[in-house]
Parts: structure tokens; C-alpha cells; sequence
């Protein structure tokens, strides 16, 4: 059974860099023809799709975000890696990742997602 | 356009139907899917490829899709269906996913 975990920190200074690491059990990200993306939730707020990538490092990311945003994956490790750069309090939300069928159009499998706050 | 507009609130009585609609000029070329999400929940995935079930999603729920507007159709509410409902789909160019900005179910 598919699982995905998110993992950073909780906390983090205006104008420094958020990192994020999806770990995914229960498949190898590297055996799936699969994207697998970031989505994001401001407190009381609607959902936002940040980007995704797949197992060969292909992108494809949301054009608001995307000067800040650097995605990764580490197949050795069966995880993957978001980076936002030059935070402000507007990137205070929950961090979801999740596996995205990208031709269908669907994020199946979504982690429990992790709350960051922007704050000094 | 990159937009997909819901309608921000919706009620319902038990047991009976509510149509929640998604319009976008991305619905139009590309699948609709939706999600529902809880309190505290991650979203969770109900309908996919406009009208498609995953697995284990009750046969209350129901999609379709013509033009530039999608529907959710939960026929016989129930109280476990208050949530907040979140279409989604491709924007114009077909090269991002753009989410529609949710429409909360209350369930009377």
C-alpha cells in the first residue's frame, strides 16, 4: 500500500528557504512512470498546486511560484525534495505531497501534509 | 484563462441531492476531478477523468462534465458529506494544474 510522508521544519525565518522531503513507501519512485507533486494550503484557505516531478527530474510547476521553486528526487532513497526560496508570512499553509497521475489529471495518494509557519 | 470557480458555499438537506459545479475554460479540453477534504484531513480523491469512482468511493457520488462547467452530484447526502469540495483540472494551455477555490457542503 502506498504511503507518503512529508518532513521540514515547522518554523521558518521571513526571506530564507523552505525545504521539504516527500519519503514514499510502498512502491519505488523510480519503478513508476508517475509524477509526484507538492500541494500546498494557506490557514483557511484553498488548494494550490506548487509542482511536480517525476523519477527522471522533469518538472512542470505552477508559473506563480515557479522563480522560487526547485523540486528534486533521490530514488536511493525513494523520496522527493521541494525547495522555496525567499519565504514571506504568504507561504504560511500546510504542505501536502502527493502522486500525481499526471495524464489523468490526479492526485491519487496524498500524505497527512505538514504545517509550515513563516514567522521571525 | 487558469481559473476554476466554485461556488464558495452549499447546503444540503439529508438525503437529498446537491449538484456542486467547477467552471473553466480548462474543463473544456481536460478532465475534472475532485476532491473532498475534512477538517484537519488531507484531501481525499472522489471523482477522476470527469465521472470515474476510485475504488471504495461511495455510488452517492457522481461526475460530469459538459462545456466549461463540471458537476459533483452527491445524490442522498449524508452527514459524513459535509466537507469542503475542491474541483480541479488543467488551465488553458493544458500545462499546469489549477485547482478551483472550494465550495463548502453543510448537510442540514
Amino acid at each position: 500500500q502506498l504511503h507518503l510522508q512529508e518532513s521540514g521544519p515547522g518554523l521558518v525565518k521571513p526571506s530564507a528557504t523552505l525545504s521539504l522531503t516527500c519519503t514514499v513507501s510502498g512502491d519505488s519512485i523510480s519503478s513508476s512512470t508517475e509524477y509526484w507533486g507538492w500541494i500546498r494550503q494557506p490557514p483557511g484557505k484553498g488548494l494550490e498546486w506548487i509542482g511536480s516531478i517525476n523519477y527522471s527530474g522533469n518538472t512542470y510547476q505552477n508559473p506563480s511560484l515557479k522563480s522560487r521553486v526547485s523540486m528534486s528526487v533521490d530514488t536511493s532513497k525513494n523520496e522527493f525534495s521541494l525547495t522555496l526560496r525567499s519565504v514571506t508570512a504568504a507561504d504560511t499553509a500546510v504542505y501536502y505531497c502527493a502522486r500525481d497521475r499526471a495524464a489523468t489529471i490526479r492526485f491519487d495518494i496524498w500524505g497527512q501534509g505538514t504545517k509550515v509557519t513563516v514567522s521571525s | 484563462s487558469s481559473e476554476l470557480t466554485q461556488d464558495p458555499a452549499m447546503s444540503v438537506a439529508l438525503g437529498q441531492t446537491v449538484r456542486i459545479t467547477c467552471q473553466g475554460d480548462g474543463v473544456r479540453a481536460y478532465y475534472a476531478t475532485w476532491y473532498q477534504q475534512k477538517p484537519g484531513q488531507a484531501p481525499v480523491l472522489i471523482i477522476f477523468g470527469n465521472k470515474k469512482r476510485p475504488s471504495g468511493i461511495p455510488d452517492r457520488f457522481s461526475g460530469s462534465s459538459s462545456g466549461t462547467t463540471a458537476s459533483l452530484t452527491i445524490t442522498g447526502a449524508q452527514a459524513e458529506d459535509e466537507a469542503d469540495y475542491y474541483c480541479s483540472s488543467r488551465d488553458s494551455s493544458g500545462n499546469h494544474v489549477v485547482f478551483g477555490g472550494g465550495t463548502k457542503l453543510t448537510v442540514l
